[in-house]
């Protein structure tokens, strides 16, 4: 049972456009989402989080948006940089174990 | 500050064999963590730590798995015999006090099982 589901498996977009990268989740138990990313050869580096008493999270060019209605999230990175060209995995939490489930991740490539 | 470190990073057995993994964590983390990732999936928690104490191993495969962190510093995850579906990349992850703060991840050991 896949509770995290991240759809797309890769994207690509041009230097300097925004990236948009989708997760869908199905448990509402759920209150805390991440946002982890991993170049090849290294492990997940944490990115951004949002908590559910929030619709939005900005930190420079990544923001966070949650639709809890729709139980969908959603990283956007403007503009986005050839440096960015990584896997994304999105991942959530309950409060009362705090354990981490996580998407299949997807690759995102930007094109200078 | 090291971050989290893991060996080795490559390894390649055959079928049936044993093989164990090694992790350090951050200085001062007393969560720890064990992960596997089947390739193109996300990380699935394999086991967590709280200092050398279990805190969840639900999706550990006891029969053949087994991981301990006896002074509560570093761990092993052991894997005894291998199977083929085995492979996959075992990434090691700590945070400071509980598993509600941010978990940073070491680079990971690919194991491929022949």
């Amino acid at each position: 049972d896949q509770q995290v589901k991240q759809n797309s498996p890769s994207l690509s977009v041009q230097e300097g456009r925004i990236s948009i990268l989708n997760c869908d989740y199905t448990n509402s138990m759920f209150d805390y989402f991440l946002w982890y990313k991993k170049y090849p050869a290294e492990g997940p580096t944490f990115l951004i989080s949002i908590s559910s008493i929030k619709d939005k999270n900005e930190d420079g060019r990544f923001t966070v948006f949650l639709n809890k209605s729709a139980k969908h999230l959603s990283l956007h990175i403007v503009p986005s940089q050839p440096g960015d060209s990584a896997v994304y995995f999105c991942a959530a939490r309950t409060g009362n174990t705090g354990k981490l489930i996580f998407g299949q991740g997807t690759t995102l490539q930007v094109k200078p | 500050e090291a971050g989290v470190a893991q060996s080795p990073r490559y390894k390649i057995i055959e079928k049936r064999q044993s093989v164990a993994f090694w992790c350090n964590p951050i200085s001062g983390h007393a969560t720890l963590y064990w992960y596997q990732q089947i390739l193109g999936q996300g990380p699935k928690l394999l086991i967590q730590f709280q200092n050398n104490g279990v805190v969840d191993d639900s999706q550990l495969p006891k029969d053949r798995f087994s991981a301990e962190r006896l002074k509560g510093v570093d761990s092993t995850l052991k894997i005894q015999p291998a199977k083929l579906e085995d492979s996959a990349v075992y990434l090691c992850a700590s945070s400071p006090t509980t598993s509600l703060e941010t978990q940073y991840f070491g680079p990971g050991t690919r194991l491929l099982v022949l």
